[in-house]
């Protein structure tokens, strides 16, 4: 099946630093990618749609200053959290959609990335 | 804003026992649904993608259905084993936005030995 490969699994940083999150699909060309960050008990919340080749569209609510994407490649989408505080801490996860018709296409979903800021 | 409702939001189960749970969204916003397996320390997992009104899927002891005019689903697992422990979350795609899915807060399975 699909697979998405999402780095790193773990960050811990101090207050201030910018994290750098790459999301790769492994085994097909994504032309959209989605990063979702997951607050405890609450469902996933889409932030951002990540197009290759154009801009990201960020959800109502997302800083796109604080949040930047980019979508290089058919295979590699990129999530910085510029400045990170520690309200930044989160669960942030990437999922990837098979470049071919829409409506019936799964997403294809990679491990995640816990984000501990100090 | 659309809300995807899933319940119950945990659920105990015996190994062996069959159950069911329920995934409701508003009908007038209808796309496709799509229902994903969560288990934990791995990566969401596609189950079925629906978007017909009275779409039945399976995969194994797993599957569902799906009624567009009343607003929900329902995911069935019959005979549950140890590894159907998971969280299984329900998504919406809406029809203003075909590339984006609405998430419900899943439900999460335990199944007892």
């Amino acid at each position: 099946g699909a697979v998405v490969s999402q780095h790193p699994s773990r960050v811990i940083c101090k207050s201030g630093t910018s994290v750098k999150i790459e999301c790769r699909s492994l085994d097909f060309q994504a032309t959209t990618m989605f990063w979702y960050r997951q607050f405890p008990k609450k469902s996933l919340m889409l932030m951002a749609t990540s197009n290759e080749g154009s801009k990201a569209t960020y959800e109502q609510g997302v800083e796109k200053d604080k949040f930047l994407i980019n979508h290089a490649s058919l295979t590699l989408s990129t999530l910085t959290v510029t400045s990170a505080h520690p309200e930044d801490s989160s669960f942030y996860i990437c999922s990837a959609r098979w470049r071919g018709p829409l409506s019936n296409q799964p997403q294809h979903f990679g491990d995640g990335t816990r984000l501990s800021i100090l | 804003i659309l809300n995807v409702e899933q319940s119950p939001q945990s659920l105990h189960v015996q190994e062996g026992d069959s159950t069911n749970f329920t995934c409701s969204f508003p009908s007038s916003n209808f796309y496709a649904l799509h229902w994903y397996r969560w288990e934990t320390a791995k990566s969401p997992e596609a189950l079925f993608v629906m978007t017909l009104n009275g779409d039945e899927k399976k995969k194994g002891r797993i599957s569902a259905t799906l009624n567009t005019k009343e607003g929900y689903s329902y995911l069935y697992i019959k005979g549950s084993q140890p590894e159907d422990s998971a969280t299984y979350l329900c998504a919406l795609s809406p029809p203003n936005r075909d590339d984006k899915i609405i998430f419900g807060k899943g439900t999460r399975l335990h199944i007892l030995p």
